[in-house]
């Protein structure tokens, strides 16, 4: 069935560092890709997504691009903000279900 | 246009008990579907519903648990005997259609603790 791997977290970093949040899935066919994000006591918000190889998905400076050749969705960000403490999750959508990664919570110190 | 709405936001219930969870999909939004968070877990796939029809329970446990989405009113999931290992954060979200590329939106959840 299908999966999703994501980089186990915490991950904490300083304001303005480099973020990279890996992701592996697997699936059959060719799944839509998802980054979602989960503020503290909030439900899940889509952040960005890609649905076909090669796509890349962008929304406040998050980036992740559609690798089919190694089915990965790698979530990145040159310079994080303490507003971006959260927990993300990547997730792939071949049919009406989504399946998620376990997330990985991201911690930005001033 | 207001979102995902679900409620209780936090629902305590004893070993024996009953919950029932309450989603009321955005406005024209006719296909709902509920997700379980249990800690330190991605969200899980339980159930996709259209109005008056269950389209997909696969994700449901086979006991217990059951849901409906009747012509009026709120998308329901129902817990009977709810045991501690049903402990979680329970999410539902609603799209207009069921299409691939149809975006989903997430209520911000129901934490249902079983003492």
């Amino acid at each position: 069935g299908d999966s999703v791997t994501q980089m186990e977290g915490p991950v904490t970093l300083s304001e303005e560092a480099f973020l990279t949040i890996n992701c592996t899935y697997t699936a059959t066919g060719y799944p839509s890709l998802f980054w979602y994000v989960q503020y503290p006591g909030e439900g899940l918000q889509l952040l960005l997504k890609a649905t076909k190889a090669d796509d890349k998905g962008s929304n406040k400076g998050f980036e992740a691009t559609y690798r089919k050749e190694t089915t990965s969705f790698h979530l990145e960000k040159g310079s994080v903000q303490v507003s971006d403490s959260a927990v993300y999750f990547c997730a792939l959508r071949g049919s009406y279900q989504l399946t998620f990664g376990k997330g990985t919570k991201l911690s930005v110190i001033p | 246009n207001a979102g995902v709405m679900q409620n209780p936001r936090h629902l305590v219930r004893r070993r024996g008990q009953e919950a029932r969870l309450r989603c009321s999909p955005m406005k024209g939004h006719s296909h709902v579907y509920w997700y379980r968070q249990l800690p330190e877990e991605g969200l899980k796939f339980m159930v996709y519903l259209q109005k008056e029809n269950i389209i997909d329970e696969s994700g449901m446990p086979k006991e217990r648990f059951s849901a409906e989405f009747p012509k009026e009113g709120p998308s329901i999931l129902r817990i009977q005997q709810v045991v501690r290992g049903d402990s979680a954060a329970y999410f539902c979200a609603s799209s207009p259609e069921g299409g691939l590329n149809e975006k989903l939106f997430f209520g911000s959840g129901t934490q249902l603790s079983v003492l």
